[in-house]
């Protein structure tokens, strides 16, 4: 199993430009996370898919940022305009699992990451 | 409002030493309380986990404790080696797997 795909692994932009970050999750999984890694804020959920649907957005920044997930093995997340704090490591991870209580304990499996530097 | 709160950021151990980093959690929802091990330029990768049901849990050098009444857990590694320095972060879970991550900790063990 090639685990979680992200691409680009890194991308630098300039401010004001569009940005689009990939993510293929692991096949059969059926949860999908977007999370932005920085030294000041940590590990931030940004939002999460379940079978697709977006289940819980709240953690997304702003306006410039949205996710869509149009199929089980595909999901972006798109910034735009960028900004320079934007600047941050974008993770993608999955889950397997169904919802309910039993599928809490299920383990996330991250990508590798996409470093963002937005100058 | 930060919900689980870690510490300490950084954490210098010996080598064969005990590094212990703690956690603390603010919401009664959480019923799963992984542990994260993420290594330089790579995503973080599950360690160990608990459920609240349990005081206690152990795979090899690795154990967490969880005191529920105290909304506190910790983890353990014993004989630390340099191969464990990383950056290890706790989390709180709940439903649809939504974790709610820790700042992180810096663990440095000398040889």
């Amino acid at each position: 199993d090639a685990g979680v795909i992200q691409s680009p692994r890194h991308e630098v932009t300039e401010m004001g430009q569009e940005v689009t970050l990939r993510c293929k999750p692991i096949s059969g999984h059926n949860s999908l996370f977007w999370y932005r890694q920085t030294m000041m804020r940590g590990l931030e959920l940004l939002i999460y898919f379940n079978n697709n649907v977006p289940i819980d957005d709240s953690g997304m920044p702003e306006d410039r940022f949205s996710a869509k997930m149009p199929n089980a093995s595909f999901s972006t997340l798109k910034i735009q305009p960028s900004e320079p704090r934007d600047s941050a490591v974008y993770f993608c991870a999955s889950r397997p699992g169904t919802s309910g209580i039993q599928s809490s304990y299920n383990e996330q499996f991250f990508g590798p990451g996409t470093r963002l530097t937005v100058l | 409002q930060q919900q689980v709160k870690q510490s300490p950021q950084s954490l210098i151990v010996q080598k064969g030493g005990i590094s212990i980093i703690n956690c603390a959690y603010e919401n009664t929802a959480f019923d799963y309380f992984p542990w994260y091990q993420q290594f330089p330029g790579k995503g973080p990768a599950l360690l160990i986990a608990i459920r609240p049901d349990v005081s206690e849990k152990k795979e090899g050098r690795f154990t967490i404790s969880f005191n529920k009444s105290a909304k506190q857990f910790s983890l353990h590694i014993m004989d630390s080696q340099p191969g464990d320095s990383a950056t290890y972060f706790c989390a709180g879970g709940t439903s649809y797997g939504k974790l709610t991550f820790g700042q992180g900790t810096i663990l440095t063990v000398h040889p």
